[in-house]
């Protein structure tokens, strides 16, 4: 079965730029689908980041100007950079896959990781 | 940008009872509507999509309805697994857009 998998740092200094990648196993992602990106801050809702597939990218316009989404089908992984980070970045980060077929909803999730952005 | 509104917070309810929680959207988002749950420290879980299609696996007591602006998630009868917290998510419109959750605790 498809299973997604998020890394990378726990802790981002503010003004610096956050890395994660998650890695999918089980599917091919250059076969199809969006890929995507989604925030949670503690004791918060979720908020949509950004969506990669083989024709592009999109970006939530509140957060456009600091978000890159990047896939590496080499590896059967996709990449989210988000630059000039506060302590309003703090948050837990989930990859997920979204359905397709006309519904963009997110179907299949990582099981997130926790990113702190703190001096 | 489509806001969502759940309503309510929270919802305090017996084992064995009814629930319904309510999404509203600031516009029209036809059927493209999603719900999901979330228990503590885990991913969402997707439950419903096209407002009242249930994803395989997902229980009959789970049930959603509404089009247009007003939607309702029904839990026919809380199970002891169901007390998580619950997110509507329209699709219609991007960017993608997430209620701010209703939590249903045991009363």
């Amino acid at each position: 079965q498809v299973q997604l998998q998020e890394s990378g740092p726990g802790l981002v200094k503010p003004s610096e730029t956050l890395s994660l990648t998650c890695a999918v196993s089980g599917y091919s992602i250059s076969s199809g689908y969006y890929w995507g990106w989604i925030r949670q801050p503690p004791g918060k809702g979720l908020e949509w980041i950004g969506t990669i597939n083989h024709r592009g990218t999109s970006y939530n316009p509140s957060l456009k100007s600091r978000v890159t989404v990047s896939v590496d089908t080499s590896k059967n992984q996709f990449s989210l950079n988000l630059s000039s980070v506060t302590a309003a970045d703090t948050a837990v980060y989930y990859c997920a896959r979204i359905a397709g077929g006309g519904y963009d909803v997110f179907d299949i999730w990582g099981q997130g990781t926790m990113v702190t952005v703190s001096s | 940008e489509i806001v969502m509104t759940q309503s309510p917070a929270t919802l305090s309810v017996s084992p064995g009872e009814r629930a319904t929680l309510s999404c509203r959207a600031s516009q029209s988002v036809s059927s493209d509507l999603a719900w999901y749950q979330q228990k503590p420290g885990q991913a969402p879980r997707l439950l419903i999509y096209g407002a009242s299609t249930r994803v395989t696996g997902i229980p009959a007591r789970f049930s959603g309805s509404g089009s247009e602006t007003e939607f309702t998630l029904t839990i026919s009868s809380l199970q002891s697994e169901d007390f998580a917290v619950y997110y509507c998510q329209q699709y219609n419109n991007w960017p993608l857009t997430f209620g701010g959750g209703t939590k249903v605790e045991v009363k």
